[in-house]
């Protein structure tokens, strides 16, 4: 069964940094691109960026770019999101997604307050 | 930025129900687009991918078409556990984007 554990969200004062994991099992994590979406509370969602199955290969929202990394540890079947800078328009549940076209499974997201 | 549109952002309808909502494109995506239901609280739900392939698991009275700009999704008899919010997202270009939701509400 595939499954998707996000972890690392919180409340952070704004201008601050947080980095989210994500734990990937029941499926071959190095063989699949990987992604993260928001959806801040009450609207609709949002991708934030993604990577390729080796980490050589990234692409970043524009509203999060030079701010939010997305990384991947394969050996960890692990997925991260590096957030610096934080504003209040990064408050969202940040979700792990499977896939960098077709995004199939979901995890259960993240909450990520900025406030303070 | 391709721009995704949907319509209605919100629909009235009763179980055994057909609907359809759609999906618009800016500019030309092929068949790269997907389908998802959220339920409140939940995380989404891949429903279609390839504009009309179906995720594996999903019942088939959902259905998806289309190509080019403008893409349909269809439920042939809506059920219960349909009601829900749907988005369309188009993967053929960066940066990624979806249709702002449509909201299927019980008559």
């Amino acid at each position: 069964e595939v499954q998707l554990v996000e972890s690392g969200g919180g409340l952070v004062q704004p201008g601050g940094s947080l980095r989210l994991s994500c734990a990937a099992s029941g499926f071959t994590f190095s063989g699949y691109w990987m992604s993260w979406v928001r959806q801040a509370p009450g609207k609709g969602l949002e991708w934030v960026a993604n990577i390729k199955t080796e980490g050589n290969e990234k692409h970043h929202a524009d509203s999060v770019k030079d701010r939010f990394t997305i990384s991947r540890d394969n050996a960890k079947n692990s997925l991260f999101l590096q957030m610096n800078s934080l504003g209040a328009e990064d408050t969202a549940v940040y979700y792990c997604v499977r896939g960098g076209w077709h995004c199939d499974y979901w995890g259960q997201g993240t909450l990520v307050t900025v406030s303070s | 930025d391709i721009q995704m549109t949907q319509s209605p952002s919100s629909l009235s309808a009763s179980v055994g129900d057909r609907i359809t909502i759609t999906c618009r494109a800016s500019q030309g995506i092929s068949n790269y687009l997907a389908w998802f239901q959220q339920k409140p609280g939940k995380a989404p739900k891949s429903l279609i991918y390839a504009a009309s392939s179906l995720q594996s698991g999903v019942p088939s009275r959902f259905s998806g078409s289309g190509s080019g700009t403008d893409f349909t999704l269809t439920i042939s008899s809506l059920q219960p556990e349909d009601f829900a919010t749907y988005y369309c997202q188009q993967y053929s270009g960066y940066p990624r984007t979806f249709g702002q939701g449509t909201k299927v509400e019980v008559k």
